[in-house]
């Protein structure tokens, strides 16, 4: 089946430091792909989704100037978490999703933990 | 709004015991179910789906029936292997068409030998 790759798949940084998570497609082109925060025994929020080439579309109450979204190739997007703090704790998940209705292909996730 | 209300769990049986995992669902149109299952140290995989009302999805034992009249897409298998434990989530698509998700909380599942 389709793999979606992250990386890294955990991150320890200090607070107030700027956090990369990359998200790709390795076999297939993503025209949309979507990034999800899960909170511990919580379900996967959606905090944004973004088309290659254009601006991330968030969610209420998602700060696009704090998680930033890149969607560069059809087979790359990136999540910036910038000046992090520790509430930003979290396991970030994308997922990627071909132009085929109702079908999305989810990375491992990435623990992001802020001190 | 657009929702899933799960089983909470943990859920624990025993190998080739019954399970049922409940999800309903809340929504303004006509979404697409979906069940996903994510293995220790995995990411999320799609175990089954159904797109309008009455159809079963089916996978690997596994069934759930999309019904309307109550809202609710079931997760169920008759005989559960120690393969299974994993946490499971409901999901529903967004009816607009926007193609994104909106999931349960999931239910962790671990079978016993």
């Amino acid at each position: 089946g389709a793999v979606v790759s992250q990386h890294p798949s955990r991150v320890i940084c200090k607070s107030g430091t700027s956090v990369k998570i990359e998200c790709r497609s390795l076999d297939f082109q993503a025209t949309t792909m979507f990034w999800y925060r899960q909170f511990p025994k919580k379900s996967l929020m959606l905090m944004a989704t973004s088309n290659e080439g254009s601006k991330a579309t968030y969610e209420q109450g998602v700060e696009k100037d704090k998680f930033l979204i890149n969607h560069a190739s059809l087979t790359l997007s990136t999540l910036t978490v910038t000046s992090a703090h520790p509430e930003d704790s979290s396991f970030y998940i994308c997922s990627a999703s071909p132009p085929v209705p109702d079908t999305q292909y989810f990375g491992p996730g990435t623990r992001l933990t802020v001190l | 709004g657009d929702s899933v209300t799960q089983m909470e769990g943990p859920v624990t049986l025993s190998e080739e015991a019954f399970l049922t995992i409940n999800c309903t669902y809340t929504a303004t149109g006509y979404p697409s179910l979906f069940w996903y299952v994510q293995y220790p140290g995995e990411g999320l995989q799609l175990l089954l789906k159904a797109t309008k009302a009455d159809d079963k999805g089916s996978n690997k034992g596994f069934e759930a029936t999309y019904r309307k009249e109550t809202t609710s897409f079931h997760l169920e298998k008759g005989s559960v292997q120690v393969s299974d434990s994993a946490v499971y989530f409901c999901a529903l698509s967004d009816p607009t068409g926007a193609n994104n998700l909106f999931f349960g909380t999931g239910t962790r599942l671990t079978v016993i030998p």
